[in-house]
């Protein structure tokens, strides 16, 4: 069965820096998705960013990149230049896609950002 | 924004009494999601439905039931709510270009007294 870790509870990071959140995940397909979300104190979930497993390149959204690792089964998340609406709760996510499109979640990493 | 609405959006309620959540969109799409978010848990999928009447059980489906009469709706119930089914509650439904991600209704916390 597919699982995905996210072994760092909690980060700080200062405004305008740049922080890195981690995620490993298991898998014995070749073809997958993986997905950052993000979850602020209104509770919406919302996608940031998407990465497909047979793309070598790694994803990237305005402010937000990552890092894709496909031998050692890693997919962090890198925030540039952080910000204040950043502070949320992060999920990252897997989905083998296709039909169902049933994604697994990590246990989320809760950011705060510090003025 | 994928149109999805959930109600009610917050409900308290008693241990043994039956609870129902709805899901309304407005995208058509014809796969549709509920999962539960809980502290160190992330989100887990309860349930899934791949079509009108068409549905199928996730990670965590004991204790709960959905039906899907229509296409743009998904109910999820609680048949006899217990304290551990005390979650907040999303439902989703996939992309149009079906390539992975889900879209999520704003949620429904519930709270089992």
């Amino acid at each position: 069965a597919q699982t995905v870790t996210q072994s760092q509870p909690e980060m700080s990071v200062q405004e305008a820096e740049t922080v890195t959140l981690s995620c490993t995940y298991d898998t014995s397909e070749s073809d997958y998705y993986l997905f950052w979300y993000k979850q602020p104190p209104s509770r919406q979930m919302i996608l940031v960013i998407r990465q497909e497993a047979y793309k070598q390149q790694n994803a990237t959204e305005n402010r937000f990149s990552v890092n894709f690792q496909k031998a050692a089964k890693s997919f962090s998340l890198k925030i540039s230049d952080s910000q204040l609406g950043d502070a949320a709760m992060y999920f990252c996510a897997y989905s083998t896609g296709g039909a169902t499109n049933k994604l697994i979640f990590g246990t989320g990493t809760l950011l705060a950002v510090q003025p | 924004d994928a149109g999805i609405t959930q109600s009610p959006r917050h409900k308290v309620t008693e241990t043994g009494t039956p609870v129902t959540l709805r899901c309304h969109q407005t995208e058509n799409h014809r796969y549709m999601y509920w999962y539960r978010q809980d502290p160190g848990h992330g989100l887990r999928l309860i349930h899934y439905s791949y079509g009108v009447k068409d549905t199928d059980k996730g990670e965590v489906s004991d204790g709960y039931s959905v039906s899907r009469s229509k296409t743009e709706d998904f109910l999820l119930t609680l048949e006899s709510a217990t304290s551990s089914q005390t979650s907040v509650y999303f439902c989703a439904i996939g992309g149009r270009t079906n390539t992975g991600e889900l879209f999520f209704g704003e949620g429904s916390r519930l709270t089992v007294l």
